[in-house]
């Protein structure tokens, strides 16, 4: 079992629409978790942490669910620049952080 | 101002040969990776220094070879490319890690095809 797993996608969705990813691990003693962006040829950037009581970010919504080891991602009214990959990030402690595959997503007009 | 910055962006070169990639961050981070990003676009640590010091060595062929000369900078030397090699090379730096990890800033890449 991959320590980050994520559904590869792609996600074609049209603007204005809502999606969801999802993201499971399999360390129970993992501490910290987060969201990248990577978009095409670029590097990945942080799109935002997630914490155990879940938070917000503008039309950006993570949450984290300890007992079952998945995070999720949930992306409102999609925009067009939302196209990119989103990557799973988790912190195994001891400087060690793992990147899920990622997810593509392509948002149409 | 560039954050995180890597020379060179691309790199073309034979197999066999020697090559370097440089890595800068002006962040006053105490941490610094190395990530590979091959053709199925997964990232995988290679290596992590905190303080200069050699923190990660995450199963890389001894080919590879990480050199810290300060905490801003941290440069990976490759002996004997193979074609295997070809790859993005990120470098990234974060404040400090340990057991809680905190976000980490990237490089552009460096885009390497070994013919």
């Amino acid at each position: 079992r991959k320590e980050v797993e994520q559904d590869p996608g792609p996600f074609n969705v049209p603007e204005g629409a809502t999606v969801a990813f999802n993201c499971t691990y399999s360390n129970s003693a993992s501490q910290s978790f987060f969201w990248y962006r990577q978009d095409c040829r670029k590097e990945p950037k942080l799109l935002m942490s997630v914490y155990s009581s879940g938070n917000e970010d503008g039309r950006f919504t993570a949450q984290l669910n300890r007992a079952s080891q998945y995070i999720s991602l949930l992306i409102r009214d999609s925009k067009l620049s939302d196209s990119a990959t989103y990557l799973c990030v988790v912190g195994n402690g001891g400087f060690k952080t793992i990147f899920g595959a990622g997810t593509r997503l392509f948002v149409k007009a | 101002d560039t954050a995180v910055s890597q020379t060179p962006k691309y790199l073309v070169t034979q197999m066999g040969n020697d090559k370097s990639i440089k890595c800068e961050q002006n962040l006053g981070h105490d941490t610094m990776y190395w990530y590979k990003q091959d053709s199925k676009k997964f990232l995988k640590i290679m290596f992590s220094y905190n303080n200069k010091e050699l923190i990660i060595n995450e199963t890389v062929p001894n080919r590879f070879s990480p050199k810290s000369p300060d905490k801003a900078h941290l440069n990976l030397h490759i002996n004997s490319l193979e074609l295997g090699d070809s790859a993005v090379y990120f470098c990234a730096s974060s404040q400090r890690a340990g057991e809680i990890q905190e976000t980490q800033y990237f490089g552009p890449g460096t885009r390497l095809l070994v013919l």
